[in-house]
């Protein structure tokens, strides 16, 4: 158990759908964060919240949407995503930002796009 | 941005010492991190180094040299299970203090 829960672990999704990921945390963190991973890649920034407002917005294309309800849960919308979109979709949380004791990571959601 | 770089893949022998490099390239320094993913798995925070030196963990250890832009990963008394991947991490002022990742280092340890 790593304190920080996603859901679904594996999505199989078209073009055209619409689905949502979502990560939670019970830890009592301010910040949340959505990395990609892809294969030989490093970990891509995708959007970072600290006390339930957008830090960073990494350049992320308009077809991924997060959103932050409350400081425990956070979510990423998905519509209309293209096959390079397949990914580890990794979820974390840190007390602030800036911490020493780094971040704790969720289990992944593994998307493909067909 | 940060320009990070880790070698791609290393392989080392159950019981030996291995030393894994990350270099970097950043202004507005604000520490580096040591992360561990297994595959499958969620990377896992093992360190931070924020002033120069070497931090004791345990069978890991972790190095720093600011002026050099340079770091290092040393782990002692390989296991098996210590096969996985190692991400280097750059955390800056610039960059909201928060970790850019390099491409992971993938150890293998064989018998």
């Amino acid at each position: 158990e790593t304190g920080v829960t996603q859901t679904p672990r594996h999505l199989v999704m078209g073009m055209t759908n619409k689905k949502s990921l979502k990560c939670e945390q019970h830890l009592g963190h301010n910040a949340m964060y959505w990395y990609k991973q892809s294969a030989k890649k490093p970990l891509e920034l995708m959007f970072v919240y600290s006390l339930e407002e957008r830090v960073e917005n990494n350049s992320v294309p308009s077809r991924f949407s997060p959103e932050c309800p409350n400081s425990s849960h956070l979510f990423l919308h998905l519509h209309t995503l293209q096959p390079e979109d397949s990914a580890l979709y990794l979820c974390a949380s840190s007390q602030d930002l800036a911490r020493e004791d780094g971040m704790v990571f969720g289990p992944g959601t593994r998307l493909t796009v067909l | 941005g940060q320009n990070i770089d880790q070698p791609t893949e290393m392989t080392a022998t159950e019981g030996a010492i291995v030393q894994i490099n990350c270099t970097y390239q950043t202004s507005g320094f604000n520490g580096l991190f040591w992360y561990q993913q297994h595959a499958g798995e969620a990377p896992t925070f093992l360190s931070y180094n924020v002033l120069d030196g070497l931090e004791e963990k345990g069978r890991f250890s972790s190095f720093l040299s600011r002026s050099k832009g340079y770091s290092y990963l040393l782990l002692k008394e390989l296991q098996m299970k210590d096969s996985a991947s190692y991400l280097c991490a750059v955390s800056t002022s610039g960059g909201s203090y928060i970790p850019t990742f390099g491409r992971g280092t993938s150890l293998i340890v064989h018998p």
